[in-house]
């Protein structure tokens, strides 16, 4: 089946440091590949996605490469913020139909001044 | 605004009482789904639905159940709850794909249900 297999949390930077979120996943064909911001108290909320191999998702300064050959979506920034500070989780929707996210378990980001 | 509108917010309740979660969108989306979200465990399926009267399993459907009887509405029911259902649940929508691609999820702000 597919999974998603993330870097365990928490990750504690301080303020302009470089952030890199590691994220594996297993999936028959092609997914679709997506990161998920959760802030304190809220829902979740899409930051980035990428539909096929190489693709790039950029938002809000984060980026991640859809990488086939190694089954990976990282996620970078190169510079956090302490607003960056929440819950990140990387997820996929395998490809050729259906509309089921399947997510890791989340990483939590504490960024600090 | 577009957004998905889960009730409660916060719930505490006594096992066996059933209870209802209410979902609605005003977004026409077509696909509606609940995920529970555990420590250690991210967010898991529970049930979803591709559109009005259709509705499966996800991957922890037990002691769940839920309906679709109109397009922007999709409630959470828990016919007997039980401590083990405490979680923080989020109701999500999503349009179908448009040329093959899909554009991802809406969620609500979540509920979270203590069961004692």
């Amino acid at each position: 089946g597919n999974s998603v297999t993330q870097m365990e949390g928490p990750v504690t930077l301080s303020e302009e440091a470089f952030l890199t979120i590691n994220c594996t996943y297993t999936a028959t064909g092609y997914p679709s590949l997506f990161w998920y911001v959760q802030y304190p108290g809220e829902g979740l909320q899409l930051l980035l996605k990428a539909t096929k191999a190489d693709d790039k998702g950029s938002n809000k300064g984060f980026e991640a490469t859809y990488r086939k050959e190694t089954t990976s979506f990282h996620l970078e920034k190169g510079s956090v913020q302490v607003s960056d500070s929440a819950v990140y989780f990387c997820a996929l929707i395998p490809g050729g139909g259906g509309n089921k996210l399947t997510f890791g378990t989340g990483t939590q980001l504490k960024v600090e001044l | 605004e577009a957004q998905v509108t889960q009730n409660p917010r916060y719930l505490i309740t006594v096992t066996g009482k059933k209870l209802t979660v209410t979902c609605s969108q005003n977004m026409n989306h077509e696909y509606m789904s609940w995920y529970r979200q555990d420590p250690g465990l991210g967010l898991r399926q529970i049930y979803y639905s591709m559109n009005v009267e259709v509705t499966d399993k996800g991957d922890v459907p037990e002691g769940y159940k839920v309906s679709r009887k109109e397009k922007r509405n999709f409630p959470l029911i828990l016919e007997s709850p039980s401590p083990n259902q405490t979680s923080l649940y989020f109701c999500a929508s999503s349009s179908d794909r448009i040329g093959g691609e899909w554009y991802g999820y809406t969620f609500g702000s979540g509920t979270r249900l203590t069961v004692v």
